[in-house]
């Protein structure tokens, strides 16, 4: 049962543009949503992340958008830029028991930004 | 201040031999997560540790599969009698006392041939 779901595994843009990737999730626990980057033969790279309480987070060129009732988000870059070719992944976690929090993750999707 | 580190980067191993890779968390993080990426699939939680004790480890595979995270060092993923199907990449991130957000290592590549 995949919990975070990234719908689209690729994704193509041009240069300048606005990049546009989307995360659903299913669990309502969820208060915690992140996005990662990754390049081949790297671990992935934090991004940005959201808290439950938000709905709107930015940092730069990168801005995450939560709607919690359709419990989706989406990561904005703007203007997408050639070395933001990577694959984007999405997070969420919610706390146990204990207060302990394991990432749950979506599949990925692959974004080229072309020059 | 350093990076979550991953040793070794790639390891290579021959089925039935043993494969231990390391992660040293970044200074001050107490919490160590195993991640696992075949080819074409994204990241599998495997186990999550803070220091001597196990927090969830629902992902590890039952058997040839164990982790520790010790009081002192680095924490250990121990894979014994490897098959061709652990072949992937194996990610260790890591997190403060509370932890919301994983910082992530390199990456060891294992191959088994």
């Amino acid at each position: 049962d995949q919990q975070v779901k990234q719908n689209s595994p690729s994704l193509s843009v041009q240069e300048g543009r606005i990049s546009i990737l989307n995360c659903d999730y299913t669990n309502s626990m969820f208060d915690y949503f992140l996005w990662y980057k990754k390049y081949p033969a790297e671990g992935p790279t934090f991004l940005i992340s959201i808290s439950s309480i938000k709905d709107k987070n930015e940092d730069g060129r990168f801005t995450v958008f939560l709607n919690k009732s359709a419990k989706h988000l989406s990561l904005h870059i703007v203007p997408s830029q050639p070395g933001d070719s990577a694959v984007y992944f999405c997070a969420a976690s919610a706390p146990d028991a204990g207060n302990n929090r394991k990432l749950i993750w979506g599949l990925g999707t692959s974004l080229a930004v072309n020059p | 201040n350093a990076g979550v580190m991953q040793n070794p980067r790639h390891l290579v191993r021959r089925r039935g031999q043993e494969a231990r890779l390391r992660c040293s968390p970044m200074k001050g993080h107490s919490h160590v997560y195993w991640y696992r990426q075949l080819p074409e699939e994204g990241l599998k939680f495997m186990v999550y540790l803070q220091k001597e004790n196990i927090i969830d480890e629902s992902g590890m595979p039952k058997e040839r599969f164990s982790a520790e995270f010790p009081k002192e060092g680095p924490s250990i993923l121990r894979i014994q009698q490897v098959v061709r199907g652990d072949s992937a990449a194996y990610f260790c991130a890591s997190s403060p006392p509370n932890p919301r957000t994983q910082y992530f290592g390199p990456g060891t590549r294992l191959t088994v041939l």
